[in-house]
């Protein structure tokens, strides 16, 4: 139940393209889901996050589509470009005792954006 | 503000030494985590701090693990004895009340001969 499902474990597109990342969760009491890009040699930098009160947020050409009943939320970068190659992580906190803003992390996609 | 800082970048050691990888949070946090990953893991919390005070420690992998935040600007993981298989990047991460984003450090690459 705590765990977070991502998918796909790799994606290449070309450059313009729109790449979707997908996760899926058990435990309907996550409430906070990330998005972290990282790129090789540096730590995991927060993207964009949303709550479960709604079901899209866009922050430039990153948007994360939110589906509370099928408790899935993905990624879609717009206008790809090649600086965008990095490895993208979900992932998942819920308020509460002893799980206070812990994140639990997908296993990570990384894309290549091709020129 | 300089971020979450941690040191060494690298670390090699033989199997058997003690290893200990420093962490310094970004002023004001009061959260801290340290995370590892590996390729067939991925990123996985081991302990996280609250106010300096460790509150769930269920991911350490064993008793060889050990951490400490003796000051709201300082944190230690020691790993005593390594192994191989404790070859990974670790990761310190900071976050404040209220704020569920996390900063992390750039990380250190441990490698156990």
């Amino acid at each position: 139940q705590q765990q977070v499902k991502q998918s796909p474990q790799s994606l290449i597109v070309q450059k313009g393209g729109i790449p979707i990342i997908n996760c899926a969760y058990e435990n309907t009491a996550f409430d906070y889901f990330p998005w972290y890009q990282q790129f090789p040699g540096k730590g995991p930098a927060l993207l964009i996050a949303i709550r479960p009160d709604v079901s899209e947020k866009k922050e430039g050409r990153f948007t994360i589509s939110f589906n509370k009943s099928a408790k899935q939320f993905s990624l879609h970068i717009m206008d790809s470009q090649p600086g965008d190659s990095a490895t993208y992580f979900c992932a998942a906190s819920m308020k509460g005792s002893g799980n206070t803003g812990k994140l639990i992390f997908g296993q990570g996609t990384t894309l290549q954006v091709k020129p | 503000d300089a971020g979450v800082i941690q040191s060494p970048r690298h670390e090699v050691t033989e199997m058997g030494q003690e290893v200990t990888l420093r962490c310094k949070p970004i002023s004001g946090h009061d959260y801290l985590f340290w995370y590892r990953q590996t390729m067939m893991r991925g990123l996985e919390l081991l302990i996280y701090f609250n106010n300096n005070v460790p509150i769930d420690d269920s991911g350490m992998p064993e008793d060889r693990f050990s951490a400490k935040m003796p000051n709201a600007s300082f944190s230690t993981l020691k790993i005593q004895p390594s192994e191989p298989r404790d070859s990974a990047v670790y990761f310190c991460a900071s976050r404040t009340t209220g704020n569920y984003g996390y900063t992390f450090g750039s990380g250190t690459r441990l490698t156990v001969v």
